[in-house]
């Protein structure tokens, strides 16, 4: 069956960029009408949503965090990306990858399949 | 942005009893709305979507229902798994899709 895997830097110093892939594993990253996403969750906290690309490339970013995040995915590896720019600590988090379904296209979508997520902390 | 917000915060509950977990949208999100549980460590398992539909494997126990602005998830006989933590989601209005609060199901 189909897994996701986050990988990535645990510690992040501050001001520097955030840097994450996520390895699909178990079938293609192009198959089927999904799309990929990062969310995140701060210790003891509720969860966030980044933003997702769709394998065409296609983006969508929370306006919150649109001007610091750049999601990428690379089809060939089977793995999607997430860069967030000039962290603070409070970007600290899991930071979990995410594949989005729906059944109507003018909505969003919801989660139906998570990697099992990465602490990562913002400290110098 | 639409803020969802789940109510309780937390509810204890004895095993074999029925859970009652309300989620209320600030506008209305038609029917876009998931329910999902996460344990402790763990990723966040989806439960629900469309507000009534059960994700493959999720146990008959689970329902949701509601729409507009008001959702309801009730877990009729509660077993040792299914205390956790509880998230609504609505995705009808994005971005960004936003996320409750949590509603923590515990042991009585």
């Amino acid at each position: 069956q189909v897994q996701l895997q986050e990988s990535g830097p645990g510690l992040v110093k501050p001001s520097q960029t955030l840097s994450l892939t996520c390895t699909v594993s178990g079938g293609s990253i192009s198959s089927g009408s999904y799309y990929w996403s990062w969310i995140r969750q701060p210790a003891g906290k509720g969860l966030e949503w980044i933003g997702r690309i769709y394998t065409s490339g296609s983006t969508n970013y929370n306006p919150s965090l649109k001007s610091r995040v750049t999601i990428s995915v690379d089809t060939s590896k089977n793995q999607f990306s997430l860069k967030l720019s000039s962290v603070t600590a409070a970007d600290t988090a899991v930071y979990y990858c995410a594949r989005g379904d729906y059944y109507d296209p003018t909505t969003l979508g919801y989660f139906d399949l998570w990697g099992r997520g990465t602490l990562v902390t913002v400290s110098s | 942005e639409i803020v969802m917000m789940q109510s309780p915060a937390t509810l204890s509950v004895s095993p074999g009893e029925r859970a009652t977990l309300s989620c209320r949208a600030s506008q209305s999100v038609s029917s876009n709305l998931a329910w999902y549980q996460q344990k402790p460590g763990q990723a966040p398992r989806l439960l629900i979507y469309g507000a009534s539909t059960r994700a493959t494997g999720i146990p008959a126990r689970f329902s949701g229902s509601g729409s507009g602005t008001e959702f309801t998830l009730t877990i009729s006989s509660l077993q040792s798994e299914d205390f956790a933590v509880y998230y609504c989601q609505q995705y009808n209005n994005w971005p960004p899709v936003t996320f409750g609060g949590g509603t923590k199901v515990e042991i009585k």
